[in-house]
């Protein structure tokens, strides 16, 4: 079946550093691939997205890109605060369903 | 305005024994869905409804699991009887039609001993 993989499952950086997620999907009709973070006692929430027709968004300190090709897209984050720190989740989901495939989560920490 | 409602927000039972949780989705969302994440592992997708009707259960482990929305309301998943591997998180999410951002609540963490 459909999946989504992601990498690493834990990253640890110094307050200031860039830190970058990434995801690889299986599915190629998947079209739309969401970032959510989620913070200890709250559930996910979204934080940036993409649509397949673009190759990068940006929002602020966050930025995601995509590449269709190799069915690879990935989440940036410049000069990191402790406030970063939470579990993030990608996801991807094909057109006309609202059933999200769930990447297995990063765990970032961000070290004052 | 209110977020997504879950209740208990933890729950701990014994093998065999049933646990109902619920779900208070954002007024006026149509949508509403189950997820579920088990220790480490993804959150994967158990069903979604529209007003009161599944639209896709696919992702129901097996016939333990009963969902159900109420008059398209507030939502309640059981699971009877229990068996170890259904711990986790329960997460339910919600938004309006057309649109594809997820609300999700703090989940349901479920511990089967």
């Amino acid at each position: 079946g459909e999946n989504v993989e992601q990498h690493p499952s834990t990253l640890s950086v110094q307050e200031g550093d860039s830190a970058v997620i990434k995801c690889t999907y299986s599915d190629s009709a998947s079209n739309y691939f969401p970032w959510y973070k989620q913070e200890l006692g709250k559930g996910p929430q979204l934080i940036i997205d993409i649509r397949s027709n673009v190759g990068e968004k940006k929002d602020q300190r966050i930025a995601v890109t995509l590449n269709k090709t190799a069915k690879h897209f990935s989440l940036h984050i410049t000069e990191t605060q402790p406030e970063d720190s939470a579990v993030y989740f990608c996801a991807a989901s094909r057109p006309g369903t609202y059933k999200y495939i769930f990447g297995t989560g990063t765990r970032l920490k961000v070290l004052a | 305005e209110a977020g997504v409602t879950q209740f208990p927000s933890h729950s701990v039972i014994e093998k065999g024994q049933t646990v109902t949780l619920r779900c208070d989705p954002i007024s006026g969302h149509d949508n509403l869905y189950w997820y579920r994440r088990v220790m480490g592992k993804e959150i994967k997708f158990l069903l979604h409804f529209v007003k009161e009707s599944k639209q896709d259960e696919s992702g129901m482990p097996n016939n333990r699991f009963l969902a159900e929305r109420t008059g398209g309301t507030y939502s309640t998943l059981k699971v009877q009887p229990a068996e170890l591997e259904d711990s986790g998180v329960y997460f339910c999410a919600s938004n309006p039609t057309g649109r594809e951002k997820l609300f999700f609540g703090s989940g349901t963490q479920l511990s089967v001993l």
